[in-house]
């Protein structure tokens, strides 16, 4: 594709509730990434996939967050019983391989939990 | 501990100024080493990148970096500024650890352009 797409491009949800998120990575790139920023923040890495090896989770905050990707293609982050805190823009990226390849980065879904 | 330092929270500049926005890092070994741009709205894009070689790096939009390895910086310049430039900027590291690359960004610095 053109450029890697997330979607929804905003989501609002109640405490407790579950949420997914969506990303779509540019085609032939094997490598995703998932970031969290808070407001007024830094990205904050979360998860990162490259091709059929094991993820690296080291960067998700807790056991409510999860996330899956099939194959080279499209991944989604699943947060559980959503908190006030989780709040925050969260963006995906993708790059050829994990080798220090430039990360191209999707716009972000901004999810506000009331 | 690595980490990436942007001690500048907010800059304000006059269009046609200079800029200049700081990045240090803290790692043993030279890093990759990025900045980025993020506009209202919009995602993040790659303004330059430094892996190796020549120290002074071009990038898009007028913009260059240099690396100062004595001082762990890699600080981000724009001769001129335009009111278009006006966004939040990212310096970003990626060391190698344990045979992945992930990327550590610093808190960002927002830039206004003052007509």
């Amino acid at each position: 594709g053109a450029g890697v797409s997330q979607s929804p491009s905003n989501k609002v949800t109640e405490k407790g509730k579950d949420v997914e998120l969506r990303c779509d990575p540019i085609s032939g790139h094997t490598a995703l990434y998932w970031y969290r920023q808070r407001l007024g923040q830094g990205l904050e890495f979360l998860i990162y996939f490259q091709g059929n090896s094991a993820p690296d989770k080291s960067g998700l905050p807790s056991d409510r967050f999860s996330a899956e990707r099939t194959g080279e293609s499209v991944s989604t982050l699943t947060i559980q019983r959503t908190q006030q805190e989780d709040s925050a823009v969260y963006l995906c990226a993708s790059s050829l391989s994990g080798n220090a390849e430039t990360q191209y980065f999707g716009p972000g879904t901004r999810l506000l939990v009331l | 501990a690595q980490s990436v330092t942007q001690p500048d929270i907010h800059i304000t500049v006059s269009e046609g100024a200079s800029l200049e926005l700081r990045c240090n890092y803290s790692y043993g070994a030279t890093p990759y080493l990025f900045w980025y741009v993020q506009s209202p709205g919009q995602g993040l894009q790659l303004l330059l990148k430094y892996f190796s070689g020549d120290t002074l790096v071009q990038g898009i939009k007028g913009f260059e970096a240099e690396f100062k390895r004595s001082q762990s910086s890699f600080n981000l310049r724009k001769p001129s500024v335009h009111w278009s430039d006006a966004a939040e900027y990212f310096c970003a590291v990626a060391p190698f650890t344990s045979g992945t690359y992930k990327y550590i960004f610093g808190t960002g610095t927002r830039l206004k352009v003052l007509a």
